[in-house]
């Protein structure tokens, strides 16, 4: 059984397009996050939800955004694509301890996005 | 601005031998610090943590060693096997913070 998973595993797409991201958690766990792994292979976090709420926005472009229907879902969406949106992006979730953030994150297999 | 440093791209232990991958920090702040691994088209997943009140924590094969005074963490595998080769993060946090992860280093277990 999966425990965190994301579709689709690859994304191509043009310049401009709206793409969405999907990603389900079936831990029961309260947090979940979405990462972004560049070029240069650093992952930086971008968004983090705590039961539907968002508790982390990292300057991120308003074209990203994040909607968590349920705590055990958080996708994201990302309007008018650019080059530099390629990247891999990863969703990850947690059990909430210690105020806002856990930190043994369970991590999704990623997301390919490659903008043309 | 890199908080957490993993100054080694890659690095290639013999099977059976100790692996050692490094880690320095810069945030005094930081208090817990995890090692996650990676291989190729998968997630990182979680290996070992260590808080900063401890300065070494074990789990089978893998130990993380930490010395505050230089901002600096290591995780030790031995001895090495060929699944261990993989790509490592260095990842620290503050509490009620979000986690900075390093660069990576990846690890080529050689037979």
């Amino acid at each position: 059984d999966t425990a965190v998973s994301q579709t689709p595993k690859y994304l191509v797409t043009q310049m401009g397009n709206d793409k969405s991201i999907k990603c389900e958690q079936n831990l029961g766990h309260d947090t979940m996050y979405w990462y972004k792994q560049d070029s240069k292979k650093f992952l930086k976090i971008m968004f983090s939800y705590n039961n539907k709420e968002l508790i982390i926005n990292e300057t991120v472009p308003n074209r990203f955004s994040p909607k968590s229907p349920d705590k055990a879902h958080l996708n994201l969406h990302i309007n008018s694509l650019e080059l530099g949106d390629s990247a891999v992006y990863f969703c990850a979730s947690s059990l909430a301890v210690r105020g806002l953030s856990s930190y043994e994150q369970y991590f999704g297999p990623g997301t390919r996005l490659t903008v043309t | 601005d890199q908080q957490v440093k993993q100054n080694s791209p890659s690095l290639s232990v013999q099977e059976g031998r100790i692996s050692i991958l490094n880690c320095d920090y810069t945030n005094s702040m930081f208090d817990y610090f995890l090692w996650y691994k990676k291989y190729p088209a998968e997630g990182p997943t979680f290996l070992i943590s260590i808080s900063s009140i401890k300065d070494k924590n074990e789990d089978g094969r893998f130990t993380v060693f930490l010395n505050k005074s230089a901002k600096h963490l290591s995780l030790h595998i031995v001895p090495s096997q060929p699944g261990d080769s993989a790509v490592y993060f260095c990842a620290a946090s503050a509490e009620g913070d979000k986690i900075i992860f390093g660069k990576g280093t990846r690890l080529h277990i050689l037979p």
